[in-house]
């Protein structure tokens, strides 16, 4: 398998624009995840899918952020309209969950630059 | 909320030394912990996970342990080589798929 794949590895906007982030899990992964990584923050996780189904959303900053899963091999996370401090990397990750082991597979990341 | 701290910020060491990374959170109701490597401008690389009920785990040179009850965590490298420069950051799971990460242990191992 490939591992989680992402696209874009790096974009560039200008304020207000909207900028979509694509994941793609490893294939047969239940969860997807969305992280955000700044010097300032951290990693801080956005949200989460099972099954295709968002579980758990409260780490998404604001309603700038939505995410989607419509099938089980591809997610978008939206940013409409991306701002400066949006500036980060973003990264998705995927997980089988097979009775307790819960380890997550992490994409190489979308470096999100807002000018 | 869940918080996770790992010391020091920055490590350097020669090669060849033994080496400890710390971590530490401040709610023992975990579910398991991961050690991370990050390589500049990569993205995560999972080293190391232990279930709650562990103590540690080993892979290589890699030894990482558990102490649930005062919630603390090391990840000790052996040997340690110039390859093994990067940040390495440990992250709890309190159940629900939600991970806290630590802000990293950034080394680097001189030849």
């Amino acid at each position: 398998d490939a591992g989680v794949i992402q696209s874009p590895r790096h974009e560039v906007t200008e304020m207000g624009q909207e900028v979509t982030l694509r994941c793609k899990p490893i294939s047969g992964h239940d969860y997807l995840f969305w992280y955000r990584q700044t010097m300032m923050r951290g990693l801080e996780l956005l949200i989460y899918f099972n099954n295709n189904v968002p579980i758990d959303d409260s780490g998404m900053p604001e309603d700038r952020f939505s995410a989607k899963m419509p099938n089980a091999s591809f997610s978008t996370l939206k940013i409409q309209p991306s701002e400066p401090r949006d500036s980060a990397v973003y990264f998705c990750a995927s997980s089988l969950v097979a009775s307790s082991y819960n380890e997550q597979f992490f994409g190489p990341g979308t470096r999100l630059t807002v000018l | 909320k869940q918080e996770v701290t790992q010391i020091p910020a920055a490590l350097s060491v020669p090669e060849g030394e033994n080496l400890v990374l710390n971590c530490s959170f401040t709610d023992s109701a975990i579910y398991n912990l991961q050690w991370f490597r990050q390589d500049p401008g990569k993205g995560l690389t999972s080293l190391l996970l232990i279930q709650s009920s562990q103590r540690e785990q080993t892979s290589g040179r890699l030894n990482a342990s558990l102490d649930k009850s005062s919630g603390r965590s090391t990840l000790y490298i052996a040997a340690s080589q110039p390859g093994d420069s990067a940040t390495y950051l440990c992250a709890v799971e309190t159940g629900a798929n939600n991970l806290f990460f630590g802000t990293g242990t950034r080394l680097t191992v001189i030849p």
